[in-house]
C-alpha cells in the first residue's frame, strides 16, 4: 500500500493531451519533490520528469511536471501510440526515510 | 554511454540468501550514488535500497529493512545486495540504477540511468 495515490488507468487517442496526477500528504509531496517514469514491462524505467518539472536531455517536450501542495501531475500533450506505459509517480517519504512510488499509472493510446 | 548490467538473479528457496551485483560503466561512478527498484509480478515499482558515493551512508525500503544490505565497491565500480532470509514475496526483477540529486534537503534521488534487471524467483 503506497503513501502516493495514482489513478490505475487513464487512456487518450492519438493528438489528444492526457494527465496523470500523483496525490500524498504533508510528508511526503507536500515537502520533498517529485519525479516521474515511465515504464514499458520487460524493458528498464525511465526518468521523465525530476524535481517537480525538469526534463532531463532526450525527453520531448511534449512531457511536462507540475505540483501543486501535495498534488503533482504529469501532463502528455499530442498523445502517441508509443507512449502506451506505465506511468510511475516518486518522492521521498519523511517519516519512512526513503523513496515512495506510487501505485502506477496505465496508460492505454486507444 | 553509461551502462549498467545487473547479475547474480536466479531461483532460491524461501529463507535462502542470493547476492546481486550491478558492474557501471561510462560515468563517474565514485562520485554517483546508487539505488536498487525492484518489480514483483504484476506490480508496481518498488524503491529497495541507496547508498551514497563511498557507502557510509545506505537506505533501505521498509519491507527489506534488517535483511537486505547494500554496498559497492569504487575500485570495481560495482554496487551490490545482499538479500537474507527471502520470501516469496521477494519474488520480482531486480533494476540497478544511479540515484542524482542524493543528500539536498527537499530533494527526492532522481534515478537517471537504469540497467535492464536480473530475475530473482523465491520458491520451494
Amino acid at each position: 500500500q503506497s503513501v502516493l495515490t495514482q489513478s490505475p488507468s487513464v487512456s487518450g487517442t492519438p493528438g489528444q493531451r492526457v494527465t496523470i496526477s500523483c496525490s500524498g500528504s504533508s510528508s511526503n509531496i507536500g515537502s520533498n519533490t517529485v519525479n516521474w517514469y515511465q515504464h514499458l514491462p520487460g524493458t528498464a524505467p525511465r526518468l521523465l520528469i525530476y524535481s517537480d518539472d525538469q526534463r532531463p536531455s532526450g525527453v520531448p517536450d511534449r512531457f511536462s511536471g507540475s505540483k501543486s501542495g501535495t498534488s503533482a501531475s504529469l501532463a502528455i500533450s499530442g498523445l502517441q501510440s508509443e507512449d502506451e506505459a506505465d506511468y510511475y509517480c516518486a518522492t521521498w517519504d519523511n517519516p519512512l526515510n526513503g523513496v515512495e512510488f506510487g501505485g502506477g499509472t496505465k496508460l492505454t493510446v486507444l | 554511454e553509461v551502462q549498467l548490467v545487473e547479475s547474480g538473479g536466479g531461483l532460491v528457496q524461501p529463507g535462502g540468501s542470493l547476492r546481486l551485483s550491478c558492474v557501471a560503466s561510462g560515468f563517474s561512478f565514485t562520485r554517483s550514488a546508487m539505488s536498487w527498484v525492484r518489480q514483483a509480478p504484476g506490480k508496481g515499482l518498488e524503491w529497495v535500497s541507496a547508498t551514497n558515493w563511498n557507502g557510509d551512508t545506505t537506505y533501505h525500503g521498509h519491507s527489506v529493512k534488517g535483511r537486505f544490505t547494500i554496498s559497492r565497491d569504487n575500485s570495481k565500480s560495482a554496487i551490490y545486495l545482499q538479500m537474507n532470509s527471502l520470501g516469496v514475496d521477494d519474488t520480482a526483477i531486480y533494476y540497478c540504477a544511479r540515484a542524482e540529486g542524493w543528500s539536498i534537503v527537499g530533494t527526492t534521488p532522481y534515478l537517471d540511468h537504469w540497467g535492464q534487471g536480473t530475475l530473482v524467483t523465491v520458491s520451494s
